[in-house]
């Protein structure tokens, strides 16, 4: 069975880079046609999707995230990651890691697959 | 960017009664769209993908229907584990949600 699993420091300083990785297991990140997402949740709101991207490094980015957002793939340890630069107290909230539904290799689908989610504060 | 609107933003039901979340997309999104429950403290869970089809393992009581702008959750008989937020999502243009349904028990 699939499973995903965020990792990363749960406290991050404003102005810094937030670094998160997701590890994989069950399942290989190039044995498919999927897109491996990152979505956030402030403490008590909803949902916003920050990005995805595909075994082969192609990514897409929310446009309001995007200029200071970057999420890499390296298949040999089977992982993803996100970095959210200069963060702010308003990038505190629950990120998690995901897989889309369908494997279609295209990244505009729905996720069935999230990790459990890792709380980043950041603090001033 | 596509905007989608949910009402209610909460609502109290008794046991066993049917209940309805719409959601509204601001244009037409086809059948781009997909339902989630979440718990306290846990991740999303998928419960409907392409407005109606549900999810694997979903129970029988929830499903979904709509196309182009307007959506509709329906739980048809009410069970003390549905307590949840519950959100809708759109991927015709980029990825977004809306701001979510919290369903209680009366």
């Amino acid at each position: 069975q699939l499973q995903l699993q965020e990792s990363g420091p749960g406290l991050v300083k404003s102005s810094e880079t937030l670094s998160l990785t997701c590890t994989v297991s069950g399942g290989s990140i190039n044995s498919g046609t999927y897109y491996w997402g990152w979505i956030r949740q402030p403490p008590g709101k909803g949902l916003e999707w920050i990005g995805s991207i595909y075994y082969s490094g192609n990514t897409y980015y929310n446009p309001s995230l995007k200029s200071r957002v970057a999420i890499s793939v390296d298949t040999s340890k089977n992982h993803f990651s996100l970095k959210v630069y200069s963060v702010t107290a308003a990038d505190t909230a629950v990120y998690y890691c995901t897989r889309d539904g369908r494997g279609s290799g295209w990244y505009g689908i729905y996720f069935q697959h999230w990790g459990q989610g890792n709380l980043v504060t950041v603090s001033s | 960017a596509i905007q989608l609107t949910q009402s209610p933003s909460s609502l109290s039901a008794s046991v066993g009664d049917t209940v309805t979340i719409t959601c509204r997309a601001s244009q037409g999104i086809s059948s781009a769209f997909a339902w989630y429950q979440q718990k306290p403290g846990k991740a999303p869970r998928l419960l409907i993908h392409d407005a109606s089809s549900l999810e694997s393992g979903v129970p029988l009581r929830f499903s979904g229907s709509g196309a182009g702008t307007d959506f509709t959750l329906t739980i048809s008989s009410l069970q003390p584990e549905d307590v949840a937020t519950y959100y809708c999502q759109q991927f015709n243009s980029y990825l977004t949600f809306g701001g979510g349904t919290k369903v209680e028990i009366k």
